[in-house]
């Protein structure tokens, strides 16, 4: 009866890098959600999966974000040529399916790019 | 553009006294309004919702309250208790998208 789980935890990366940050949801649940809160905001949606397809991709900030879902399950966000201003927690939440509703949300991983 | 804003970033209140946090939207097809609690370190969970089609859900010492043609809801946390200190997002959602205002964090002094 797990809940949501994200890695890692924490993140310090060097502007430039690459980094990929993993997503495993509740066991069953169809949709997948990719948010980012950066410093003093609220949560911006970043993706959303139903399945391992992504209807909508329109909230990713830019073409360095990209983002996959494998088997229905897990899911990776990965982040090409870190930015600072890519410095924020990134939440991963999971539900039963549309319509949005109540979503399970991970720990989240702190990304932090030097 | 946000769609769903939280206009005081903090709010104070004493033990037993009422809380009230506040929520605008913009977009009037969202159709479902969530409440999401919000501790350090962790992710935000899921606290209370409401449908549009309702313009009150209680559960427990938790209301909210929506106001379609205002636009408006609130949340009315009655007793607050010292363990509601957090920070609360609101949320509003139309089929798969949901917006997240940037939230108030509550603090309950004792």
């Amino acid at each position: 009866g797990a809940g949501v789980s994200q890695s890692p935890s924490n993140k310090v990366t060097e502007k430039g890098k690459d980094v990929e940050l993993r997503c495993d949801p509740i066991s069953g649940h169809t949709a997948l959600y990719w948010y980012r809160q950066s410093l003093g905001q609220g949560l911006e949606f970043l993706i959303y999966f139903q399945g391992n397809s992504a209807p909508d991709k329109s909230g990713l900030p830019s073409d360095r974000f990209s983002a996959e879902r494998t088997g229905g399950s897990v899911s990776t966000l990965t982040i090409q040529r870190t930015q600072q201003e890519d410095s924020a927690v990134y939440l991963c939440a999971s539900s039963l399916g549309p319509p949005a509703g109540k979503q399970y949300f991970g720990p989240g991983t702190r990304l932090t790019v030097l | 553009d946000q769609q769903v804003k939280q206009n005081s970033p903090s709010l104070s209140v004493q033990e037993g006294r009422i809380s009230i946090l506040n929520c605008d939207y913009t977009n009037s097809m969202f159709d479902y309004f969530l409440w999401y609690k919000k501790y350090p370190a962790e992710g935000p969970t899921f606290l209370i919702s409401i449908s549009s089609i309702k313009d009150k859900n209680e559960d427990g010492r938790f209301t909210v309250f929506l106001n379609k043609s205002a636009k408006h809801l609130s949340l009315h946390i009655v007793p607050s208790q010292p363990g509601d200190s957090a920070v609360y997002f609101c949320a509003a959602s139309a089929s798969y998208d949901m917006r997240f205002g940037a939230g108030t964090r509550l603090t309950v002094k004792p």
